[in-house]
């Protein structure tokens, strides 16, 4: 089973609102990836989780808050967001993220359909 | 810092003909190469991948590339192409970990092939 599941497919938000994104993947990975795409774009690393701890965060805006309850869920907390943050969010999971050491780079990362985001 | 280019970005296609999809990336160090594609309402999925060894990588569906080191290039190729290929092809980078986290998947703009029944 290669599968990374999604939740919602779509959500429309208000500025207001407070949001969350679902990821969950049962391959026993140990790293999860947020992406965000924008239309006409490739994907734009957002976040890494390795071994449920934070590697990475690509200077994101404080409104998403990243949650990783454990080695196969990835959450995405959505408050305060703008119209500019429409968006489909990719959620990927990968064999053992930074905890793999150097051959970390060649692992594949399998993607999830992805949230389709608007923000009104 | 890294950054891949994909200079075609609509390739139009007739079934049976050939494919070259050029990728070039910028990065003096050791680099693993991929390719992804995203069929038309489905998730990015890999095609194939580089990190060492000969230079030439085959992967799913008949697709396969080529790496030249002195070019920083590695161009999918595929001999006679379907219309079932008709979707989003993306190139990536990835330099690795080597001793910081830096485990980070940089896409190219992708290229979009449409191919004519």
């Amino acid at each position: 089973d290669t599968e990374v599941t999604q939740t919602p497919k779509h959500l429309v938000m208000g500025m207001t609102n407070k949001k969350s994104l679902k990821c969950e993947q049962h391959m026993g990975h140990r790293a999860m990836y947020w992406y965000k795409q924008k239309a006409k774009k490739p994907p734009e690393l957002m976040f890494v989780y390795s071994y449920e701890k934070l590697s990475i965060n690509e200077s994101v805006p404080s409104r998403f808050s990243p949650e990783c309850p454990n080695s196969s869920l990835l959450n995405l907390h959505l408050h305060a967001l703008q119209p500019e943050d429409s968006a489909l969010y990719l959620c990927a999971s990968s064999q053992e993220g930074y905890g793999g050491g150097p051959m970390v780079g060649q692992e594949t990362q399998y993607f999830g359909p992805g949230t389709r985001l608007l923000v009104l | 810092a890294q950054s891949v280019s994909q200079h075609n970005h609509h390739v139009i296609l007739s079934e049976a003909a050939s494919l070259e999809l050029g990728c070039n990336y910028s990065y003096g160090g050791t680099v693993n190469l991929f390719w992804y594609v995203q069929y038309p309402g489905q998730h990015l999925q890999l095609l194939l991948k580089y990190f060492s060894g000969d230079p030439l990588v085959k992967g799913i569906k008949g697709f396969e590339a080529e790496f030249i080191k002195s070019k920083f290039s590695f161009n999918l190729r595929k001999p006679s192409v379907q219309w079932s290929d008709t979707a989003e092809y993306f190139c990536a980078v990835n330099a690795g970990n080597y001793g910081g986290a830096t485990n980070k998947l940089i896409f190219g703009t992708g290229t979009l092939l449409a191919v004519q029944p």
